[in-house]
């Protein structure tokens, strides 16, 4: 079954330091990845997405297929970076499901 | 400015009573979806609908249906409203390919007393 795997509920870092949220699925196909963010009172939107392979606010994701992982990185983290992060998971063929996990929350400490 | 709009911010409803929750998307889009948000459960989908009057159960169906009559409007129904049902509800949308991004609406807290 096709699966998103978000293993930290909750991750706090300095800040200036780096950060690292781990995303790993579960797809027999062809996967299309993505990381949402929500920040505090707004709605969830489009951090990147791996077939970019963009820079968005710093942060960066490299699907690794041996892994099965789609971490998102940051160097050095701010403090507006603080949010609800959701890795997504969409199946990307006639049955267009969008998969989430779980969340992390992450919390950049001053 | 593309847009997911759902008709409500809050709604406080009664066990046992029919609830409906619109979504509108006027971005053209051929998927759109519904998911409540719980606190450690992350998004999960109710259902999903990837074209006029289509639909596909998703993980979490039970005491929810859907209507999509028209391409741009995805109804949620609570065809009878119970507790455990409280959360927030989220609406998205779509194209059909599963490359490009789903933009979500603003949600809907619903409160179940």
């Amino acid at each position: 079954a096709q699966r998103v795997t978000q293993p930290e509920k909750l991750l706090s870092v300095f800040k200036g330091a780096p950060v690292e949220l781990k995303c790993n699925y579960s797809y027999s196909g062809s996967p299309e990845l993505f990381w949402y963010v929500q920040y505090s009172r707004q709605r969830l939107q489009l951090l990147l997405r791996h077939i970019s392979r963009e820079s968005i606010k710093g942060f960066t994701a490299d699907l690794n297929k041996g892994e099965t992982s789609f971490h998102l990185k940051k160097p050095f983290a701010q403090e507006e970076d603080s949010a609800m992060y959701y890795c997504a998971l969409s199946l990307s063929n006639r049955d267009d499901k969008i998969i989430f996990g779980k969340g992390t929350r992450l919390h950049i400490l001053p | 400015d593309v847009k997911v709009t759902q008709s409500s911010r809050y709604l406080v409803k009664r066990t046992g009573e029919k609830v409906f929750l619109e979504c509108v998307q006027d971005m053209d889009h051929e998927n759109m979806f519904w998911y409540r948000q719980d606190p450690g459960l992350g998004l999960r989908l109710i259902y999903f609908s990837y074209d006029v009057k289509m639909k596909e159960k998703g993980d979490i169906p039970e005491g929810y249906s859907v209507s999509r009559e028209k391409k741009e409007r995805f109804s949620l129904i609570l065809e009878s409203a119970s507790t455990n049902q409280t959360s927030m509800y989220l609406c998205a949308s779509s194209f059909e390919d599963g490359r490009t991004e789903a933009f979500f609406g603003q949600g809907t807290r619903l409160t179940v007393v």
